[in-house]
């Protein structure tokens, strides 16, 4: 079993919908992250949590370090947001741990 | 601030041979970790570099070695690659409250 878990793996949308992306994982950890992949590679940082809720525009991350569970939502998805998101989580030292991240398709 | 640069952006190389890549971090970072995303995967450990020393170690073997200058800018070196090693290579560096990464190499072994 990965020490993180994303679901779902793959998600399909139409432009206006609000989305959400779930992030699992179990071992402790300082930090969470959600990642942002396009295609070509570059990977951007979109949220670092250690508890609570962040909110960017139209994302927002919560996270249950209780529950060791943590969710991004997007709200009004556009066919721009369309992309690979990866929760990454920050255990011993800087290390980050990966999970194998949720590809998202917004259609017009 | 150009963030976090990493060169070249894509390299072919043949078995056998030996690679080496490199890492600017963001400025104000002094710790420079590099990760391996083969397609379709999430990115994995390889190590993490802190004051020109190795920190952490993935699962990864001593053909992968690195370095960090004292700049901070790092480099990942592959010996004796194999077709296995294709992938994105990707550096990230860090403070204590942010994480930052490269655009990535993309490594092709022939």
């Amino acid at each position: 079993k990965n020490e993180v878990e994303q679901s779902p793996q793959n998600l399909t949308a139409q432009e206006g919908e609000f989305i959400t992306i779930n992030c699992s994982y179990s071992v402790g950890i300082s930090a969470l992250h959600w990642l942002q992949q396009h295609p070509g590679g570059g990977i951007v940082s979109l949220f670092m949590l250690s508890s609570g809720k962040k909110k960017h525009g139209r994302l927002i991350a919560t996270i249950n370090i209780q529950e060791k569970h943590s969710s991004l939502h997007i709200t009004a998805s556009h066919p721009r947001d369309s992309a690979v998101y990866i929760c990454a989580v920050k255990s011993s030292g800087d290390k980050l741990t990966f999970g194998t991240g949720t590809r998202l398709a917004v259609r017009p | 601030d150009a963030g976090v640069t990493q060169s070249p952006t894509h390299l072919i190389k043949t078995r056998g041979q030996q690679v080496t890549l490199r890492c600017s971090p963001k400025s104000g970072h002094d710790t420079v970790s590099w990760y391996q995303q083969a397609l379709g995967q999430g990115p994995q450990f390889i190590f993490q570099y802190y004051e020109e020393e190795e920190r952490q170690r993935g699962n990864f073997p001593d053909r992968f070695s690195g370095h960090q200058f004292p700049n901070y800018s790092s480099e990942l070196n592959v010996n004796a690659l194999l077709l296995g090693d294709s992938a994105l290579y990707l550096c990230a560096s860090s403070s204590h409250t942010e994480a930052f990464f490269g655009q990535g190499t993309r490594l092709t072994v022939v």
